[in-house]
């Protein structure tokens, strides 16, 4: 299964940009990369997924990079209800999600 | 929406007791997954079911079984409680496989004492 790398937590400010950063070097081609945030005492949440190109929907962008060894997911102005703990999985063989540590997003008012 | 529904949402039990875990998917998933998610850790997989066949399993320890039922529910039942068994249990649901993500329940809060 691929690996992920995310910062244990990031800062941001109240309707600023956040780029949450992900490594996932050991991804293999067909792997996609899904994006969840789990809210205090809630069940994780779909943000986001994609393959190979940046995807968008209304929650958030994902920018993947060309050689796909990290991507980043992008919210476009945070608010605080986006304070969350947000998980990077790469999807292994489209079955299931083992989830590593996230990144915990602290959204200052 | 429909969302996934769990059943209790909180459990309370005595070491050595058993609990059984509910989980209704999202009408017409036809895959359901069972995670585990202990104090400040993060959720970790614990078994699935594929149109009510077991299709994976992951870190579940042998006192917890699990099945789904003809109408495509789910349940999770655990055996000789141990203290280190207290977190939270998700229940998912997906419609073939989990290429479009999965949709969460709220989860049942399990505290053995």
């Amino acid at each position: 299964d691929a690996k992920t790398t995310q910062p244990n937590s990031m800062e941001s400010n109240e309707e600023e940009p956040v780029h949450l950063p992900c490594n996932h070097s050991t991804i293999s081609g067909t792997d996609y990369i899904h994006w969840y945030r789990q809210l205090p005492s809630q069940g994780p949440e779909y943000v986001i997924h994609g393959l190979t190109s940046n995807v968008n929907n209304r929650m958030a962008s994902l920018a993947i990079a060309e050689d796909r060894k990290s991507s980043t997911l992008i919210l476009h102005r945070a608010t605080l209800r986006d304070a969350a703990v947000y998980y990077c999985i790469p999807l292994y063989n489209f079955n299931k999600f083992y989830f590593g540590s996230g990144t915990k997003l602290n959204v200052k008012p | 929406a429909a969302g996934v529904i769990q059943s209790p949402r909180h459990l309370i039990k005595e070491k050595r007791e058993t609990a059984t875990l509910k989980c209704y998917p999202i009408p017409r998933h036809d895959t359901v997954y069972w995670y585990q998610q202990g104090p400040g850790q993060d959720p970790q997989f614990l078994i699935s079911f594929y149109e009510k066949m077991q299709s994976d399993k992951g870190s579940i320890p042998d006192r917890f079984s699990a099945q789904q039922f003809s109408d495509y529910h789910s349940e999770l039942n655990m055996s000789s409680l141990e203290l280190g068994d207290s977190a939270l249990y998700f229940c998912a649901s997906s419609l073939a496989g989990a290429l479009y993500g999965y949709t969460f329940g709220s989860g049942t809060r399990l505290t053995v004492v």
